[in-house]
């Protein structure tokens, strides 16, 4: 079944270190996203990639980083510039951004990120 | 600017009673509309989205969406809710902005289903 790949499930972080979170998708798709959910809130994105070695910052892209050197696979780097990275990250694909159309993005299950 | 609003932060609803949770929207063109649900430390899962000229939407599990363009609408219902619909849903809108068709979510609703 095709799908959105996220590892690890659970992560946590020391003080002064850089963390990389793995997303990988076997849906074909063009674009992906990080977006970064806190307990009880909505979503905020952080990166989108439209294509391959081509990404654009989001609403808080400030403290984190990203490649795209695949189509399959999206990486997010969580620097240590990035004071509160206590957080829920998702990352989601979906077809072009530069067509119309009523497909959906696709999830996956998460990684939780916390401080240690 | 192209938004989504979910003014409810928690709806509450008995066991076997019909649910609806609220969505609006404010976008130019024809509107891209979903729905989606999230169990706890999961992602979000796709319910349905709307397909146009029919204003009545059937998803998943039974839930099914009234699209109404008039009130820029589009509210999730079910008739009779089970505890196990018990979760976080996401309404989403993809208009057309600075020459891409982005995903802009609402800030979510909080099911609780008391048996």
């Amino acid at each position: 079944d095709g799908g959105i790949t996220q590892s690890p499930k659970y992560l946590f972080r020391k003080e002064g270190q850089n963390v990389t979170l793995s997303c990988e998708q076997n849906l074909n798709h063009d674009a992906m996203y990080w977006y970064r959910q806190d307990p009880g809130q909505g979503l905020r994105l952080i990166y989108y990639s439209q294509i391959v070695n081509d990404f654009q910052k989001g609403d808080i892209a400030e403290g984190y980083s990203v490649s795209r050197e695949k189509k399959e696979s999206f990486p997010l780097t969580v620097t240590s510039a990035q004071k509160n990275p206590t957080a829920f990250y998702l990352c989601a694909s979906s077809i072009a951004l530069d067509r119309p159309s009523n497909q959906p993005q696709h999830f996956g299950d998460g990684t939780r990120l916390s401080i240690l | 600017a192209q938004s989504v609003a979910q003014p409810e932060d928690q709806v509450n609803v008995a066991e076997g009673n019909p649910l609806t949770v609220k969505c609006t929207y404010s976008v130019s063109g024809n509107p891209y509309l979903f729905w989606y649900v999230q169990y706890p430390n999961r992602g979000l899962q796709f319910l349905l989205k709307y397909i146009t000229g029919d204003n009545l939407v059937k998803g998943s599990y039974g839930f099914e969406a009234e699209f109404n363009k008039s009130q820029t609408s589009f509210h999730l219902k079910k008739p009779s809710a089970l505890v196990s619909d018990s979760a976080l849903y996401f309404c989403a809108v993809r208009p057309f902005t600075s020459g891409t068709y982005k995903y802009i979510f609402g800030t979510g609703t909080r099911l609780k289903v008391l048996a």
